[in-house]
């Protein structure tokens, strides 16, 4: 069972659509992150909260909207996709605090495939 | 250059063995390392973290720390077949901005099999 939990955990949706990704929290981590994994790719960092503070932006396409209303809660809000952008998209949590050697604690990701 | 380089693999172990995986970073300002268990269509699960020259230990896992050749590894003694999965090598470097986030980078990861 993870403590960071997301859903949903597939998501088909075509070019032309709106949707968006949950992710909640319940280790009392105050920063949030979004990971993008592709295949036969690293993980790239997308974005990072702290605080609820946007702190990096890993200069990723406006297609991509995220969204921190509170430290225990982020959403990828989407729109306008490609078909690159398939892939698994996963939330993790961390203490901010000493965050360098704090460890990320991931959920189990959401499966996009843009149609 | 990639920051954090792993070899893909696969590699391929027999079930008792000892599997030896490898990662070079290239940022010598990289402060905190960590090893990541990915299992096909789950999560990475961290099982190991260093910050310091030399070995740290936890059950059948070992990381090795060498920061003058920017060198981390992870050894798995008495390999399972439970322990097949692709392992992350992550490098943290302090966020330039003077924050106290940290910017962690992944390598691409091996495949590791371990056969019966």
């Amino acid at each position: 069972e993870t403590g960071v939990t997301q859903t949903p955990r597939h998501l088909v949706m075509g070019m032309t659509n709106k949707k968006s990704l949950k992710c909640e929290q319940h280790l009392g981590h105050n920063a949030m992150y979004w990971y993008k994994q592709s295949a036969k790719k690293p993980l790239e960092l997308m974005f990072v909260y702290s605080l609820e503070e946007r702190v990096e932006n890993n200069s990723v396409p406006s297609r991509f909207s995220p969204e921190c209303p509170n430290s225990s809660h982020l959403f990828l809000h989407l729109h306008t996709l490609q078909p690159e952008d398939s892939a698994l998209y996963l939330c993790a949590s961390s203490h901010r605090e000493g965050a360098l050697y704090s460890p990320l604690h991931f959920g189990n990701g959401t499966r996009l495939t843009v149609t | 250059q990639k920051e954090v380089e792993q070899n893909s693999g696969p590699l391929s172990v027999p079930e008792g063995a000892i599997a030896s995986l490898n990662c070079t970073y290239s940022d010598r300002g990289s402060q905190s390392f960590f090893w990541y268990r990915q299992y096909s269509g789950k999560s990475p699960e961290l099982i190991m973290s260093i910050y310091s020259n030399g070995d740290k230990e936890d059950g059948r896992f070992t990381a090795q720390l060498n920061k003058a050749s920017q060198y981390v590894s992870l050894l798995i003694r008495d390999s399972q077949p439970s322990d097949s999965a692709t392992y992350l090598c992550a490098g943290g470097l302090p966020n330039a901005g003077g924050t106290s986030y940290g910017k962690l980078t992944f390598g691409q990861g091996t495949i590791l099999t371990v056969h019966p």
